[in-house]
């Protein structure tokens, strides 16, 4: 059971530069989120989905579009990246909207290094 | 602003020690408060705490919630090196209901 799979795992970018991060679920969960994760600021919400086709903003939603065309799948999208955007980036999901017995499923992260 | 705070923000330990961890929150419309831990990768799930007072428990982690004073404690008896991670705390909260973070408490427990 593969649970949450994110990639890449790694990533380095210049400037201005575009990249989609992936983010796969197997268990046929309905909510998907995208957190960045920094040093003293912990895990802010960027953006989410509540099911397919659907997207909503998160806390932190500038610089980040997402899109979700089948359920199992949640893209994040960064159209120019700037330095700011340098984090390490989990994709989550979950069965209902509010976390169930067991929280919110974290993917293993995607490390990005904007220069 | 719903918002919440975790303390100790690290803190190093030798094995066998006892550790308290401690959260506090802000939060309209409170449903349930979540502790997770994270080595080096994905955040995983421990406890979900809905009701005053009750314990929950898993080996030698346990964890109370105190509805009344806004606030959470994980506790860890007989710590072990592979206890070393980062705990974090969660709530639903905020403008879209969904889960927000503390910014953890860094354990090292030392050999």
């Amino acid at each position: 059971n593969a649970g949450v799979t994110q990639t890449p795992k790694f990533r380095v970018l210049k400037t201005g530069q575009s990249m989609t991060l992936l983010c796969a679920q197997d268990m046929n969960h309905e909510y998907m989120y995208w957190y960045r994760q920094d040093p003293g600021m912990g895990l802010r919400l960027i953006h989410y989905s509540v099911g397919e086709g659907t997207t909503a903003k998160g806390e932190v939603p500038d610089g980040y579009n997402v899109s979700r065309l089948k359920k199992q799948n949640f893209l994040l999208g960064l159209e120019s990246a700037a330095p700011s955007q340098t984090s390490v980036y989990f994709c989550a999901s979950s069965l209902g909207g509010s976390p169930a017995k067991d929280g919110y499923t974290f993917g293993s992260g995607t490390r990005l290094t904007v220069v | 602003e719903d918002k919440v705070v975790q303390s100790p923000l690290s803190l190093v330990v030798h094995e066998g020690d006892t550790v308290t961890l401690n959260c506090s929150y802000e939060v309209t419309n409170f449903r349930s408060l979540l502790w997770y831990k994270q080595e080096k990768k994905a955040p995983t799930f421990l406890f979900m705490l809905t009701s005053s007072g009750i314990e929950k428990k898993s080996g030698r982690l346990s964890s109370i919630l105190d509805k009344k004073e806004l606030f959470s404690i994980l506790n860890i008896t007989a710590t072990q090196t592979g206890d070393s991670a980062v705990y974090l705390c969660a709530v639903p909260g905020g403008a879209t209901n969904k889960l927000i973070f503390g910014t953890g408490t860094l354990l090292a427990v030392q050999p």
